[in-house]
């Protein structure tokens, strides 16, 4: 059964950086079928997709926060991050760590999430 | 961006009946090469992450509950979801995956009345 746990600091001060990993287990990083996706959920609201990394190498971001986000592979550990600089209010959310898939060429849905990790900005 | 816009925000339909969620996009998520939309719904219950009901539009992942159907092309789809029961009490979001950035709808709340 594929899990994935989100991990990291659950308060972060404005103007830092905000760094999250999500452990994987049940299936690999480096398998190469699959991509793997932070999206987050501000408190009571909807939610945003963030970007995903691929055992490529390959990273997609969404433009709106792409200045500012960073997300990364370690094999070896079988988890990815995310990095979020320069983080302010509206950065507080629940963040998700999934695991993404497509049956035909283009275009990723998130199959398996993880619980999520309530991160909040505040000095 | 894709927008993706659900109607209605919240719903209450009693037991045993039927519950109809729609969700409209922006730009068409039909790829003519394949013929196939790139859309999803996903299933939130209080204090749980999203859970995947149906991709593709249509296709119901392994072990959803046939009550539970997706429906539409192009722009417009529909969650249906044929007899209620207690345990689908959940906020429902619908997702393109054809553009990016991928957006979501804003979520339908379903009670139950």
């Amino acid at each position: 059964q594929v899990q994935l746990q989100e991990s990291g600091p659950a308060l972060v001060k404005p103007s830092e950086t905000l760094s999250l990993t999500c452990t994987v287990s049940g299936d690999s990083v480096s398998s190469g079928t699959y991509y793997w996706t932070w999206i987050r959920q501000p408190p009571g609201k909807g939610l945003e997709w963030i970007g995903y990394i691929h055992y490529s190498g390959n990273t997609v971001y969404n433009p709106s926060l792409e200045s500012r986000v960073t997300i990364l592979m370690d094999t070896s550990k079988n988890h990815f991050s995310l990095d979020l600089t320069s983080v302010g209010a509206a950065d507080t959310a629940l963040y998700y760590c999934a695991r993404s898939r497509s049956d035909s060429g283009f275009g990723r849905y998130s199959d398996y999430w993880g619980q999520g990790t309530l991160v909040t900005v505040s000095s | 961006d894709i927008v993706m816009t659900q109607s209605p925000d919240s719903l209450a339909v009693s037991l045993g009946e039927r519950a109809t969620i729609n969700c409209k996009s922006s730009h068409s998520v039909l790829y003519s090469s394949n013929n196939k939309n790139y859309f999803a719904w996903y299933q939130q219950k209080p204090g749980q992450p999203p859970k995947l009901l149906i991709s593709w539009a249509s296709t119901r992942e392994s072990g959803v509950p046939d009550r539970f159907s997706g429906s539409g092309s192009g722009t417009d789809f529909t969650l249906t979801i044929s007899s209620l029961q207690a345990e689908d009490v959940a906020v429902y979001y619908c997702q393109q995956y054809y553009g990016l950035p991928y957006t979501f709808g804003q979520g339908t709340k379903l009670e139950i009345k």
